[in-house]
């Protein structure tokens, strides 16, 4: 185990609908990613936070958003809800930015309909 | 635009074989080159990794080859078990940049017992 924890662990949306998925970091550490893993396909980055702070963005729509708090749990949002949302949702996080190993979580599981 | 492109997209391997994966990357600048093992319903977790300035990194069973001025890098797991059955991602890293991970799209192992 990593040691990094998400819940839930599985979750059912309808499209419109607005979605918080949370993420426990493993203890020290102050980054931490977030990913959206599609069916079959590889994780693609969504964004990353560095002490409470976004610290660099992928291709997705500002209705994505997160939040780190200071004891370095975090939140991704997602507005708007498209039925292209549904995917496995992975956060990592790592102790020192840009050097060290990210720890992923087991993922929430998210379905629009 | 795929950064790192991952193939064969599935592999199947006798018990004691050998698992080649193969994957290319793009950027000169990426400098990180992780590999990740992936269960159902588990997240990705580091398998091996490499850093451009070595052909070749061993761990166990485990290998990672290198050609920087080909920009390709394979993984081959020596002896594959059945327990080695699962998803694989290459992946690439621009470390000066930021940490953002860039995954391949996968390859589906499976290891006839």
């Amino acid at each position: 185990e990593t040691g990094v924890t998400q819940s839930p662990t599985h979750l059912i949306k309808t499209r419109g609908q607005q979605v918080t998925l949370r993420c426990s970091s493993q203890s020290g550490h102050n980054t931490v990613s977030w990913y959206q893993q599609a069916l079959g396909q590889g994780p693609q980055f969504i964004f990353q936070y560095y002490r409470e702070e976004e610290n660099g963005r992928g291709n997705f729509p500002p209705r994505f958003s997160g939040l780190q708090f200071p004891n370095y749990s975090s939140e991704l949002n997602v507005n708007a809800l498209e039925l292209d949302d549904s995917a496995l949702y992975l956060c990592a996080s790592t102790s020192t930015l840009g050097r060290d190993e990210q720890f992923f979580g087991p993922g929430t599981r998210l379905t629009v309909l | 635009q795929q950064q790192v492109k991952q193939s064969p997209q599935s592999l199947i391997v006798q018990k004691g074989g050998i698992s080649i994966i193969n994957c290319a990357y793009e950027n000169t600048a990426f400098d990180y080159f992780p590999w990740y093992q992936q269960f159902p319903g588990k997240g990705p977790a580091l398998l091996i990794a490499i850093r451009p300035d070595v052909s070749e990194k061993k761990e166990g069973r485990f290998t990672i080859s290198f050609n920087k001025s080909a920009k390709q890098f394979s993984l081959h797991i020596m002896d594959s078990q059945p327990g080695d059955s699962a998803t694989y991602f290459c992946a690439a890293t621009d470390m000066n940049r930021d940490d953002k991970i860039i995954f391949g799209k996968g390859t589906r192992l499976h290891i006839l017992p």
